[in-house]
């Protein structure tokens, strides 16, 4: 039972454009998803994240989006730059408890020059 | 910054052999775990530790052990190395109350 779902194995967009980044879960009772960027042959590095009692979060270039009654989030890009190519995460996790991280499959972002 | 070393990079070993993966984080986190990354499967748990000498099982616990002696040290143990466990090991740690995961640059083993 996959409880992260990240159903777009890759995904290209024109330099400058908007990249999207989906993911769907199951579990509504995740207190934080979090966006993991990873290069290869590295660790994943952390983007950002989200509590479960927000819809919106931004970091300069990056907005992740929650859509509780859809139990959908995703990552917006905006401008996307060639750096950007990476293997995108998302997860989730619960605070309390015994602190399980559930990761999604990823999704490879490749921004064209 | 929050630092999570990994002692190699990459590792060649032979069916059979035991295999020692270390990790040290140098913030005093209370958790930590170690992740294998494998492509089209994401990251999955092997196994993760919340305070000294304790342990609880993830997704794929089989054929690994754990050992967590000092707060800042979470070994990965292969007991005997098989070739489905080549993969990308991930180690990562957390505070307590912090939904960050820091993870290290993770080893790539390859068992032949």
């Amino acid at each position: 039972d996959q409880q992260v779902k990240q159903n777009s194995p890759s995904l290209s967009v024109q330099e400058g454009r908007i990249s999207i980044l989906n993911c769907d879960y199951t579990n509504s009772m995740f207190d934080y998803f979090l966006w993991y960027k990873k290069y290869p042959a590295e660790g994943p590095t952390f983007l950002i994240s989200i509590s479960s009692i927000k819809d919106k979060n931004e970091d300069g270039r990056f907005t992740v989006f929650l859509n509780k009654s859809a139990k959908h989030l995703s990552l917006h890009i905006v401008p996307s730059q060639p750096g950007d190519s990476a293997v995108y995460f998302c997860a989730a996790m619960q605070l309390s408890g015994t602190y399980k991280y559930i990761f999604g499959t990823g999704t490879r972002l490749k921004v064209l020059a | 910054d929050v630092k999570v070393t990994q002692s190699s990079r990459y590792l060649v070993k032979r069916t059979g052999e035991k295999v020692f993966l270390e990790c040290v984080q140098d913030m005093d986190h209370e958790n930590m775990f170690w992740y294998r990354q494998d492509p089209g499967l994401g990251l999955r748990l092997i196994y993760f530790s919340y305070d000294v000498k304790m342990k609880e099982k993830g997704d794929i616990p089989e054929g690994y052990s754990v050992s967590r002696e000092k707060k800042e040290r979470f070994s990965l143990i292969l007991e005997s190395a098989s070739t489905n466990q080549t993969s990308m090991y991930l180690c990562a740690s957390s505070a307590l109350g912090d939904e960050k995961l820091f993870f290290g640059s993770g080893t790539q083993l390859s068992v032949l």
